[in-house]
């Protein structure tokens, strides 16, 4: 049983239009985080957040908002979309922050057309 | 901040050989240091970790070695398979703050 699902594991979007990633791990996990995967970038760090709180934000545009509505829960709502956002998004999870190594979700292939 | 550099982009290895992938950092507090690896068009899972008070670690066909003075360590990876076929990616991390990623390396195992 995989034990952080994503979804939808492929999504296609207008331009202009609004999407919300889903993230949930049952791996009772504190800290849980975004990833972006593109052509551009490999791996490219967005959020952190730990204890439900938001740790650390690499992500320049306010169009990308996380929302952790439980503990285990970690979605992305992207405004405003663009082609340029593009990618396979990647949720992850540890028991803490920064000491315990990562278990990555399948990921979510965002295309906007 | 952190930042952590995978020397090599892509690295090509015969069936049997050793492929060695080599990385740097900056931060010298860094003290946790993970291997991840990437199979063509699925997530990326953990193989391997080292922490900062050993300089050698292995796993089966895989070990690392942490060089602190010169903030650079190495996955090794012995008697290379074609499963072994991946992007492998490298991280650093204090241990208090999150884990910062290289660039990854793509290595391709030749039959």
């Amino acid at each position: 049983d995989p034990k952080i699902i994503q979804k939808p594991k492929y999504l296609v979007a207008v331009t202009g239009s609004e999407k919300i990633l889903i993230c949930e791990q049952y791996l009772g996990h504190n800290a849980m985080y975004w990833y972006r995967q593109s052509a551009k970038k490999p791996l490219e760090f967005m959020f952190s957040y730990s204890y439900q709180k938001l740790m650390d934000n690499q992500t320049a545009s306010s169009r990308f908002q996380p929302q952790s509505s439980k503990k285990n829960h970690l979605d992305l709502q992207i405004t405003a979309l663009k082609p340029d956002d593009s990618a396979t998004y990647f949720c992850a999870s540890s028991h803490v922050q920064g000491n315990s190594d990562y278990t990555f979700g399948s990921g979510t292939r965002l295309l906007v057309i | 901040g952190e930042k952590v550099e995978q020397h090599e982009s892509t690295l090509s290895v015969r069936e049997g050989d050793s492929a060695v992938i080599n990385c740097t950092y900056t931060d010298t507090a860094s003290s946790y240091f993970p291997w991840y690896k990437q199979e063509a068009g699925k997530s990326l899972h953990f193989v391997i970790d080292i922490r900062s008070n050993v300089d050698r670690k292995q796993s089966q066909r895989l070990i690392v070695l942490l060089d602190k003075k010169a903030k650079r360590f190495s996955l090794h990876i012995t008697a290379t398979q074609p499963e072994d076929s991946a992007i492998y990616f490298c991280a650093a991390s204090r241990g208090n703050n999150r884990i910062f990623f290289g660039d990854g390396t793509q290595l391709v195992v030749k039959p």
